[in-house]
């Protein structure tokens, strides 16, 4: 159960594509076609963003996608705005009924 | 409106015992898994438990070695998180979270709630 591995912080202007990766093992994101990804702003419960690596809940903006590669996972945000600035975390489920967070990055838009 | 509703944080000394509670709402909570996640100053998110619809499966992250127990009363719409043996590194703000009603992931969580371990 060791934590997915998340580059610390990641920056972005609006007119840019920013690329958060999320890496994991044979355990977890490379066994599992479930891989979430969750943004928390400062002080607030984490928001669900995708699902099952590439899936988007209603009421998500299509600039957040999702996608996977062997062990690693990516969230992609096309066109950051400022109301996106916050902390992105992904994570995976890792069989028998459990699951395991990356670190976290912080998202600064520039 | 679906929602998680958290009670039960503190302030606790070393080696002592909270009960943490969420009470849900706006869904029928018998049909869905539940967890508990937990976020340490400073740190990331951790994953902490994991419950059942029907309560029959429990999972736990490892370095809990024992001390938490997960529960739930789904006539009362509740799920518990019993934490004994609390350490320093167990202060975090810790949610309840709701299985998704699509794939796999965690879609509805609770407001969060402190727990202080402190001498």
């Amino acid at each position: 159960q060791s934590a997915l591995t998340q580059p610390r912080s990641v920056s972005g202007s609006p007119g840019q594509s920013v690329t958060i990766s999320c890496t994991g093992t044979s355990g977890d994101v490379g066994d599992y076609n479930y891989v979430s990804w969750y943004q928390q702003h400062p002080g607030k419960a984490p928001k669900l963003l995708i699902y099952d690596v590439s899936k988007r809940p209603s009421g998500v903006p299509d600039r957040f996608s999702g996608s996977k590669s062997d062990n690693t996972a990516s969230l992609t945000i096309s066109g950051p705005q400022a109301d996106d600035e916050a902390d992105y975390y992904c994570c995976s489920y890792a069989g028998s009924y459990t699951w395991v967070f990356g670190g976290g990055t912080k998202l600064t838009v520039l | 409106q679906v929602q998680l509703v958290q009670s039960g944080g503190g302030v606790v000394q070393p080696g002592g015992s909270l009960r943490l509670s969420c009470v849900a709402s706006g869904f029928t909570f018998t049909n869905y898994g539940m967890h508990w996640v937990r976020r340490a100053p400073g740190k990331g998110l951790e994953w902490v438990a994991f419950i059942r619809f029907d309560g029959t499966n429990k999972r736990y992250v490892d370095s809990l070695k024992g001390r938490f127990t997960i529960s739930r009363d789904n006539d009362m719409n509740m799920l518990y998180l019993q934490m004994n043996s609390l350490k320093v590194e167990d202060t975090a703000v810790y949610y309840c979270a709701k299985d998704a009603h699509l794939g796999l992931a965690l879609d509805i969580w609770g407001q969060g709630t402190l727990v202080t371990v402190s001498s």
